[in-house]
């Protein structure tokens, strides 16, 4: 299986934006419209942000938003808040039954 | 209101067995696609398995050939059954629920794996 490669920090300041990308090293995100990244505050399970590359369930702040191109996926959080200081993952179907993660991003707010 | 509660990690010797529990609250697991994630100590997220609707099972090829998942639907529970454990599957285990879209939309909190002489 292979993998996603997300970088392993970043950062902004309060009402900044900030994107985090997910690359992938084969066609597994490129081939699908199955993307998702989920956010992980220490200590707490991993909670849905986007699904399906660029769709919010509901309850999520529209400050967040994803988008595609060829093989790399990205997360845009806009309006930096405090809150928003976690981890994030990024997800894609594999194919074959299987799915892939990336290595998690931990975002600073400044 | 959907909630899932793992259960049955420990610390466990190297070659040892645990059983995983995911108990289901607010909807039927049968009726859905359920998955376990794992997640190493400081590490990123890592896909383990999955059970579709209809029964059929996929592993990561990490785990393939040790681990085994399955249900109950009478006590709407998933499981993971993890056999000859090695001290890289030290982890906390979260099940989610699986949707049509290939995504996860609830997890529980987790279950710590601890495999250590």
């Amino acid at each position: 299986q292979s993998a996603l490669t997300q970088p392993p920090s970043a950062s902004g300041s309060p009402g900044q934006s900030v994107t985090i990308s997910c690359t992938a090293t084969s066609s597994d995100v490129g081939g699908y419209n199955y993307v998702s990244w989920y956010q992980q505050r220490p200590g707490k399970a991993p909670k849905l942000l986007i699904y399906e590359v660029n769709k919010r369930p509901s309850g999520v702040p529209d400050r967040f938003s994803g988008s595609k191109s060829a093989n790399t996926a990205s997360l845009t959080v806009s309006g930096l808040q405090a809150e928003d200081e976690a981890d994030y993952h990024c997800n894609s179907y594999a194919g074959g039954n299987s799915w892939v993660f990336g290595g998690g991003t931990k975002l600073t707010v400044l | 209101e959907v909630q899932l509660v793992e259960s049955g990690g420990g610390l466990v010797q190297p070659g040892g067995s645990l059983r995983l529990s995911c108990a289901a609250s607010g909807f039927t697991v049968s009726d859905n696609y359920m998955t376990w994630v794992r997640q190493a100590p400081g590490k990123g997220l890592e896909w383990v398995s999955v059970l579709y609707r209809g029964g059929g099972t996929y592993y990561a090829d990490s785990v393939k050939g040790r681990f085994t998942i399955s249900r109950d639907n009478s006590k709407n529970t998933l499981f993971l059954q993890m056999d000859s454990l090695r001290p890289e599957d030290t982890a906390l285990y979260f099940c989610a629920r699986g949707t049509s879209g290939r995504f996860f939309d609830y997890w529980g909190q987790g279950s710590l794996v601890t495999v250590s002489p």
